[in-house]
């Protein structure tokens, strides 16, 4: 499995601010998601980020709120943009290694509180 | 589109009792399974998967799973858990083409001295 890290591993931000989290892998992988996890909530995917190209998006997601880079195969950001109360939750990004894994593997995730 | 249906949200057990939780997916194509861990304040593990083959899986741990293709079922099994094992059960279904994965809800494990 890859080793993944997440930072920061949590944040207090403000109201009307944004937030970047990395995502770093110690390997090369194809595959890298991110995926929201509210309070007492199960997690919901977010957006596959791409390669070189722009993110897919899950209903109820957008590029505006949730801006996605991935400049290499080792490395993405999550931007959430303008926060709101709403936005509180744990980000986690995922990975699979290439597009023939089935599996995905976890980072520790992002604890985000927006007062 | 699947979906994953946990059956349990909370689930008491004493120590060294034997547990089961439950895991019911719908899918109109072939699926993966897996169930994740995820213990106080931690990221998600992976604690095992049925990807094809033997249709009983093991963790390192003691747990087992077992996908039932008729019943559209993959529920976990242990023996005799331990306090250790207090912590959220996630089982998730890929389809295998977006590879991403749909939750279920979640279903809490309490194991009490």
């Amino acid at each position: 499995s890859a080793v993944i890290s997440q930072k920061p591993s949590r944040d207090i931000c403000q109201r009307g601010t944004s937030l970047t989290i990395q995502c770093q892998v110690d390997s090369q992988v194809t595959m890298m998601f991110w995926y929201r996890q509210q309070p007492g909530q199960s997690l919901t995917l977010i957006a596959t980020a791409n390669q070189g190209s722009e993110a897919t998006y899950e209903s109820g997601f957008v590029i505006d709120k949730f801006p996605i880079s991935r400049p290499n195969l080792t490395f993405s950001t999550l931007t959430v943009s303008n926060m709101s109360p709403e936005d509180s939750s744990i980000y986690l990004c995922s990975v699979g290694r290439d597009r023939g894994s089935k599996t995905q593997y976890f980072g520790p995730g992002t604890r985000l509180l927006v007062l | 589109a699947q979906s994953v249906t946990q059956l349990d949200s909370q689930v008491p057990v004493f120590e060294e009792a034997p547990v089961e939780l439950r895991c019911n997916y719908s899918s109109s194509v072939s699926v993966y399974l897996f169930w994740y861990v995820q213990y106080p304040n931690q990221g998600l593990q992976l604690l095992l998967k049925y990807l094809s083959g033997s249709t009983l899986v093991e963790s390192i741990n003691g747990f087992e799973a077992e996908f039932n293709k008729s019943q559209t079922s993959f529920h976990l099994r242990k023996p005799s858990v331990h306090i250790s094992d207090t912590a959220e059960y996630f089982c998730a279904v890929s389809d295998g083409g977006r590879r991403a994965l749909t939750f279920g809800s979640g279903t809490r494990l309490q194991v009490q001295p």
